[in-house]
């Protein structure tokens, strides 16, 4: 069963940039992921799917400034003029043999 | 307006039953797959349950296996997940979320609170 790992914790200063990794559990490594945001006290907000070429589709209304890339079995999230509505929770997402798996998400912290 | 509006949630004891309902507006429904996730305090995502679109196909985590039922009404636009034999550890903040052929959740709900405390 296919698994994601994600670091628990990333920090960056107001107008940095910053990127998180989500690694996929090893023979997985062509599956397509999906991030999703969550600042504090709401609900998950999708960003975009991640393909295994790097390729990403972005859900409406999502900022320029994020984007998605792909290496092996890597997938990324980076986040360019990091604002404070930024400060969240960033969850990994796939699905394999009729269950959904999450990471264990990333609080990303703007200094 | 695309949106997913969650209810029914509440403080119930354990062994008690509870009925979330998912209202979804602005898409086509029957289309989608719709799912139930789940966010305990402090915790992360955990994927609940799955009906399908057209075929109506259910699928379940274990740890809800048995004791869950998802349910969908596409007249109604409406998803529904019947909650029986309730634990403590099933106190969270249940989502409901849709997607397409490929479980990738592209809209979300805002989340209703069931809370399982003697």
């Amino acid at each position: 069963q296919v698994m994601l790992t994600q670091a628990p914790s990333a920090s960056a200063s107001l107008g940095a940039s910053v990127k998180l990794t989500c690694t996929l559990t090893s023979g997985h490594s062509t599956y397509a992921i999906a991030w999703h945001q969550q600042q504090p006290e709401k609900g998950p907000r999708y960003l975009m799917k991640v393909n295994s070429d790097g390729s990403h589709i972005k859900g409406d209304g999502i900022p320029a400034r994020f984007s998605g890339s792909s290496s092996g079995a890597e997938r990324y999230l980076s986040i360019s003029s990091l604002q404070s509505e930024d400060e969240a929770d960033y969850y990994c997402q796939t699905w394999g043999t009729g269950s959904v798996v999450f990471g264990g998400g990333t609080k990303l912290t703007v200094l | 307006q695309v949106q997913l509006v969650e209810s029914g949630g509440g403080v119930v004891q354990p062994g008690e039953s509870l009925r979330l309902t998912c209202a979804a507006s602005g898409f086509s429904f029957s289309s989608y797959n719709m799912h139930w996730v789940r966010q305990a305090p402090g915790k992360g995502l955990e994927w609940v349950a799955i009906m399908s679109s057209v075929t109506h196909d259910e699928k379940y985590a274990d740890s809800v296996k048995g004791r869950f039922t998802i349910s969908r009404n596409d007249i109604r636009k409406t998803v529904y997940l019947q909650m029986s034999s309730l634990r403590p550890e099933d106190t969270a903040i249940y989502y409901c979320a849709r997607t397409t052929s490929d479980w990738y959740f592209d809209l979300w709900g805002r989340g209703t609170l069931v809370t399982v405390s003697s």
